[in-house]
């Protein structure tokens, strides 16, 4: 079975200082693995997502996953923490085995707060 | 474009009656996907509908739970006789083709409070 742990439910930051996000997987297959985020009252968004291409993965508003099979890991980074990242973050595998995704199974999630 | 829509954004219902919540998917994905969302158990996957397939339901937590996908389009989550543990946020997804590469583009979501 297909699982992911977030290892904080919360991190906080300086704005402009680096952001790490912690995600462990467990997958018996290799695995489909994204990154989503929650603002406050809002639906969830697309960060990035890995598939199975480059184990670096670039998302949107500057952050970055490395798959690192050997860890079981897909952690989340960015090198300068803005105010506006302050919200939740779900570290997310694909339940299904072969060419269909299927359901997607959440992390516990991980909210981010950002201090000026 | 659109994305996906539920209504009703809000409902409060007493324990007892039934509900119904609708999603209505990015025109043109095939595959819908429901989710449920509260304090105790995070993001919890309830149903799937991937093209003219029958649905994987294998995420409902109970018989009182049921959805359809009618004309490959909208879908209608049913709750009957709801309990206050069904309150939560109710989340429905899109995805293309369902592969494993696809995004799923969630719905702002459905909050139901059940008195």
């Amino acid at each position: 079975a297909q699982s992911v742990t977030q290892l904080d439910s919360h991190v906080s930051v300086s704005e402009g200082t680096p952001v790490l996000l912690r995600c462990n997987y467990s997958s018996s297959y290799s695995p489909s693995l994204f990154w989503y985020v929650q603002h406050p009252n809002k639906g969830l968004q697309l960060l990035l997502k890995y598939t199975s291409a480059a184990t670096l993965v670039k998302g949107i508003n500057g952050f970055e996953a490395e798959f690192k099979k050997s860890e079981t890991s897909f952690h989340l980074t960015k090198p300068s923490a803005h105010m506006s990242d302050a919200a939740e973050y779900f570290c997310v595998v694909s339940g299904a085995y072969g060419g269909s995704q299927g359901n997607l199974i959440f992390g516990k999630g991980t909210k981010l707060s950002v201090k000026p | 474009g659109a994305g996906v829509s539920q209504s009703p954004s809000n409902k409060v219902t007493e324990k007892g009656k039934d509900v119904e919540l609708r999603c209505d998917p990015i025109s043109g994905h095939t595959a819908l996907y429901w989710y449920r969302q509260s304090l105790g158990q995070g993001l919890e996957f309830l149903i799937y509908f991937q093209g003219n397939s029958a649905p994987d339901k294998s995420g409902l937590p109970s018989d009182r739970f049921s959805a359809e996908r009618t004309g490959g389009s909208v879908s209608t989550l049913t709750i009957q006789r709801t309990q206050q543990e069904d309150s939560a946020v109710y989340l429905c997804a899109s995805s293309q083709a369902g592969t494993r590469a696809d995004t799923q583009y969630f719905g702002p979501g459905t909050r139901l409070t059940v008195l």
